[in-house]
């Protein structure tokens, strides 16, 4: 059981540039979400699914988009990468139970860097 | 992954003691909290959680206590050894996850 994993760890982009970060988990987890972690700031939530096939966006969903094709993976894209969305990038998944809720797992991070 | 950067209110502790993790929360209708651990190179890590309707929840070598009077959580780790070392940052629910930026646990021999 390896949990949450994400794909790459590292990565670093020019501006223009598009990437697309993989996220699995092997739990059998309806919920899925994805983060960005930057210095002096809180866990902020870029977008989240609540099962397969659905989307919707979080504080901080532009420039990102996302797809949840199968159940266990949650893909994050960056078609046209910024400074600005230099970061590290947390997926994590959870249980479902009404709402996003509840204790999240989440995978080790992408440290992406936009030059 | 990295733990949140630079600039984190830090706790340096003695190993053996007992360290307390303050977090103050915003949102009056937040019914649910957590308590995250971040070690360096990692991803958070759930360690507790409490809903609203308690004050007091214990774990293993872990206690958090809630006072909704003042919007205060905290986080009590009993006897801190230095495998605890890491970044502690709650998060409070009242629609959704929202995450403080949290705090620097260090502990020294």
């Amino acid at each position: 059981n390896a949990g949450v994993t994400q794909t790459p760890k590292f990565r670093v982009l020019k501006t223009g540039q598009s990437m697309t970060l993989l996220c699995a988990q092997d739990m059998n987890h309806e919920y899925m979400y994805w983060y960005r972690q930057d210095p002096g700031m809180g866990l902020r939530l870029i977008h989240y699914s609540v099962g397969e096939g659905t989307t919707a966006k979080g504080e901080v969903p532009d420039g990102y988009n996302v797809s949840r094709l199968k159940k266990q993976n949650f893909l994050l894209g960056l078609e046209s990468a910024a400074p600005s969305q230099t970061s590290v990038y947390f997926c994590a998944s959870s249980y479902t139970s009404g709402r996003p809720t509840y204790e999240q797992y989440f995978g080790p991070g992408t440290r992406l860097t936009v030059t | 992954g990295e733990s949140v950067g630079l600039h984190l209110p830090t706790l340096s502790v003695q190993e053996g003691d007992n360290s307390i993790i303050n977090c103050a929360y915003s949102n009056s209708a937040s019914d649910y909290f957590i308590w995250y651990k971040q070690e360096s190179g990692k991803g958070p890590q759930f360690i507790i959680d409490i809903r609203s309707n308690m004050d007091k929840r214990q774990g293993q070598r872990v206690t958090v206590l809630l006072n909704k009077t003042v919007k205060h959580l905290s986080l009590q780790i009993a006897a801190t050894q230095p495998g605890d070392s890491a970044v502690y940052f709650c998060a409070e629910m009242p629609d959704k996850l929202i995450f403080g930026t949290g705090t620097r646990l260090q502990v020294f021999p």
